[in-house]
Order: structure tokens, then C-alpha cells, then sequence
């Protein structure tokens, strides 16, 4: 079974800065791999998907890159609603499953 | 309006089925290519992946919980079924249903129910 390493655990930033959260796999593993944004009370927001591809109406700032078994989130420039929790997502293929990484915090320092 | 809804029991007690439902709005199970999938988070932990079912009644499970799951599909009624037996206190959690275009990337989320295991 692959296991997804969200790293750090909490990222502590103002707004306007660069965060850049990571995720790694246990192994090599393909390019199915999502990014989700999570505030609490709410319902997750789909920000990347197949590693690098943004999904539907998310912002610029937002991009994903990676490969292999680490893979990075990107936000250029945080707004305050960015500070929230972020989960990496990978799908497997044989026998199709799915895993999610431990999360990432990014609080406002 | 494209959204989901979840609905069931708030409190179940251990050893007892729990069953959940996921309602579409806005869309139809009818669509081909459509996957529907359950996802909980128990308290301050992460996600975890339950179930999925695609539009030709394929179904696939975590490895972990199979023989407790069962999902299901009702399309006149345009509604996704989660029940999960012999439930545990550990089962303790906010249950989420997403949906997915075969890519196993959730675009649609609903707001989750929590749910207690407790005697």
C-alpha cells in the first residue's frame, strides 16, 4: 500500500507570501495525483488534479508540479481565504483505490 | 444548482448498521462517466477514501473496511447509499459523498454528516 507524507504539517505565513507544501509517495507512483483545499465546517475544493492541472475556476496562484514520489503545491501569493488545510490525493491503479495524505495546515503567522 | 447532500443517523450504537445517502441535485446519475465516491474524516484526522460507484454499477472499495461496506445506486431517485455494518466507535467521523468524471478527482463536494458511534 503507497503512503502519502504531507510535509510540513503546519506552515505558519503572512498573506502575500509563497507557500510551498509537499507530498511524497512511499513509492514511484503515476500522475494521479490531486490537491484539495479544506476549511473547516466546509466541503473540500478540488485545486489540482493529474499532478499539474488546475481545476475548474481555481485561481492562477495556485499550481502543482511533480513527479515520481514528490510532488509540490504552490500558492504564488497567499489571500487570506487560503489559509486553510490542503490533503494531497493519490489514485492507484491496479486495484483501483484511492489514499490521502496526512494534510498540510497553512496558518496566518 | 449542481450540488450533493448527505443524510443520515447522527448517532448509531457500536455493532449496528449505519446507512447514509447522498442526494444529486442538479445532475443526474443517468450521465455516462459519472462516479460517485464516500469519503469520511474522522475528528481531527485526515480524509480517508471509503467507497465508489460509477454510472455502469462498477463498485470499488477500500481495502481496509470492504467486508463492512456496501454502496449503492438508485437512479429514478438520483441518490448514492453508503451502509457500513458492525460499526465501532473508531467509525466516528463526518461522512462526505463527492463526485468524480472517472479521473478519481473530486470536483463536487456536499458539507458532510457527522456521525457518533456511541453506546
Amino acid at each position: 500500500e503507497i503512503v502519502l507524507t504531507q510535509s510540513p504539517a503546519t506552515l505558519s505565513l503572512s498573506p502575500g507570501e509563497r507557500a510551498t507544501l509537499s507530498c511524497r509517495a512511499s513509492q514511484s507512483v503515476s500522475n494521479y495525483l490531486a490537491w484539495y483545499q479544506h476549511q473547516p465546517g466546509q466541503a473540500p475544493r478540488l485545486l489540482i488534479y493529474d499532478a499539474s492541472s488546475r481545476a475548474t475556476g481555481i485561481p492562477a496562484r495556485f499550481s502543482g508540479s511533480g513527479s515520481g514520489t514528490d510532488f509540490t503545491l504552490t500558492i504564488s501569493r497567499l489571500e487570506p481565504e487560503d489559509f486553510a488545510v490542503y490533503y494531497c490525493q493519490l489514485r492507484s491503479t491496479r486495484p483501483p483505490s484511492l489514499t490521502f495524505g496526512g494534510g498540510t495546515k497553512v496558518e496566518i503567522k | 444548482q449542481v450540488s450533493l447532500r448527505e443524510s443520515g443517523p447522527a448517532l448509531v450504537k457500536p455493532t449496528q448498521t449505519l446507512t447514509l445517502t447522498c442526494t444529486l441535485s442538479g445532475f443526474s446519475f443517468k450521465t455516462n462517466g459519472l462516479c460517485m465516491a464516500w469519503i469520511r474524516q474522522p475528528p481531527g484526522k485526515a480524509l480517508e477514501w471509503l467507497a465508489r460507484i460509477d454510472w455502469d454499477d462498477d463498485k470499488y472499495y477500500t481495502t481496509s473496511l470492504e467486508t463492512r461496506l456496501t454502496i449503492s445506486k438508485d437512479t429514478s431517485k438520483n441518490q448514492v447509499v453508503l451502509t457500513m455494518t458492525n460499526v465501532d466507535p473508531v467509525d466516528t467521523a463526518t461522512y462526505f459523498c463527492a463526485r468524480d468524471w472517472g479521473n478519481w478527482a473530486f470536483d463536487l463536494w456536499g458539507q458532510g454528516t457527522p456521525v457518533t458511534v456511541s453506546s
